[in-house]
């Protein structure tokens, strides 16, 4: 079955430590992104990448970092310098933008509870 | 800038009623529009694209007006199973791409 997924489904995190959030997918997507929803909240884009080698910054990127190495992996890393980084983390995955604008839709892995103790 | 706004709820409704969802977008340039469903705790699943002409599927129906900029989602014959969060959702084009605006969503709660 094609789809993406996510590891783990819950983390755990020390104040101070760096944590890698994991998202494949085997849809041979070309655009992958990264979420954050805090409870009651909308979805937040924290970073994009829509090609191999290349990624963008969403809304609110400070203190994570990404990687595209290859096309069916997109980590996210949660570094120490994310004041606030308890919440729920999902990753997308699209394929290319639709000629003339517009996109098709996105697919979600089932998400990543991040808490910080 | 990239602003989707819906109806706050929650809507709590009895088996049967119908049920309807307001969405107001900000960016004139979108061109993609969805509504999402979330499950409490789960990841949100595409419901159904939203297309000029309006669409349906089943007890679902979806209209655009693209010049009021205004989404809607129309639910008849409500199901318990139809409890959960409804997200509207456009593109929007970003510096190095596109990508989707949510909305902070809809609570719907059935009841018997």
């Amino acid at each position: 079955d094609g789809g993406i997924t996510q590891s783990p489904k819950y983390l755990f995190r020390k104040e101070g430590q760096n944590v890698t959030l994991s998202c494949e997918q085997n849809l041979n997507h070309d655009a992958m992104y990264w979420y954050r929803q805090d409870p009651g909240q909308g979805l937040r884009l924290i970073y994009y990448s829509q090609i191999v080698n290349d990624f963008q910054k969403g809304d609110i990127a400070e203190g994570y970092s990404v990687s595209r190495e290859k096309k069916e992996s997109f980590p996210l890393t949660v570094t120490s310098a994310q004041k606030n980084p308890t919440a729920f983390y999902l990753c997308a995955s699209t394929d290319r933008a639709l000629s003339g604008g517009g996109l098709n839709e996105q697919f979600f892995g089932p998400g990543t509870r991040l808490t910080v103790l | 800038r990239k602003e989707v706004e819906q109806d706050p709820g929650p809507f709590n409704v009895p088996e049967g009623a119908t049920v309807a969802f307001n969405c107001t977008y900000s960016n004139s340039a979108s061109q993609s529009f969805f509504w999402y469903r979330q499950d409490c705790r789960k990841e949100p699943k595409l419901l159904m694209s939203v297309y000029s002409s309006g669409n349906e599927d089943g007890r679902f129906t979806a209209q655009l007006n693209r010049a009021s900029q205004y989404i809607s989602l129309l639910i008849r014959d409500s199901k318990l199973s139809d409890s959960a969060t409804y997200l509207c959702v456009v593109n929007i084009e970003l510096e190095a791409g596109t990508a989707l605006i949510f909305g902070k969503g809809t609570t719907l709660s059935v009841s018997s």
